[in-house]
């Protein structure tokens, strides 16, 4: 079946770490998007890539970094001077009008 | 930019109707997304509909378009608890810049 994989479910992050989200699709989708979402916040737009080999800053991309040299593949790094991201992390993709197709998402906590 | 607004909080009885509200500022053609997410979970795309219709109905879910006020509704009939969630509405072109989505509407259905 065709979707969107989110990893790893959980994961922690010690203070000055910098640790890497993994998002892969198997929608033979052009842009893929991730988003951070925090209660009460919504979805915030962190960056998105309409094309491979290349990506564009969202509302709130100081702290993150992300690379796109596979169609299938999006992985976003969340960095050290990221000083508040303890929050949920979600990934999408879109191919058409049809709308966005999420993954699960990935719950990250500095401890 | 483009804004998207909705009310936080919603509760209804069980077997009675849902309305969510959403209200957009983009004033070009457009589409429209709803989208439902449980707890712990990723988004999940319910239904859509394009700026040029008045309404669309897919078995319990009604979606109504006032295009003079920028305002979208999604009605869910006969609700039941299994619909409780957050409901997030969203705009845009894809393929184009990305949706703006809206804060979500967290439904609570009372038994």
């Amino acid at each position: 079946d065709g979707g969107i994989t989110q990893s790893p479910k959980y994961l922690f992050r010690k203070e000055g770490q910098n640790v890497t989200l993994s998002c892969e699709q198997n929608l033979n989708h052009d842009a893929m998007y991730w988003y951070r979402q925090d209660p009460g916040q919504g979805l915030r737009l962190i960056y998105y890539s309409q094309i491979v080999n290349d990506f564009q800053k969202g509302d709130i991309a100081e702290g993150y970094s992300v690379s796109r040299e596979k169609k299938e593949s999006f992985p976003l790094t969340v960095t050290s001077a990221q000083k508040n991201p303890t929050a949920f992390y979600l990934c999408a993709s879109t191919q058409g009008l049809g709308g966005y197709t999420f993954g699960s998402g990935t719950r990250l906590t500095v401890v | 930019g483009e804004d998207v607004e909705q009310s936080l909080f919603l509760s209804v009885r069980e077997g009675d109707s849902s309305v969510i509200n959403c209200t957009y500022t983009d004033s070009s053609s457009t589409y429209l997304y709803w989208y439902k997410q449980e707890p712990g979970a990723g988004l999940q795309l319910l239904t859509y509909i394009f700026s040029n219709m008045d309404m669309k109905q897919d078995q319990r879910l009604t979606v109504l378009l006032n295009k003079k006020d920028k305002h979208l509704s999604l009605r869910i009939a006969d609700t039941q608890t299994g619909d409780s969630a957050i409901y997030f509405c969203a705009e845009g072109f894809p393929g184009n810049t990305p949706l703006v989505f809206g804060k979500g509407t967290r439904l609570s259905v009372i038994a």
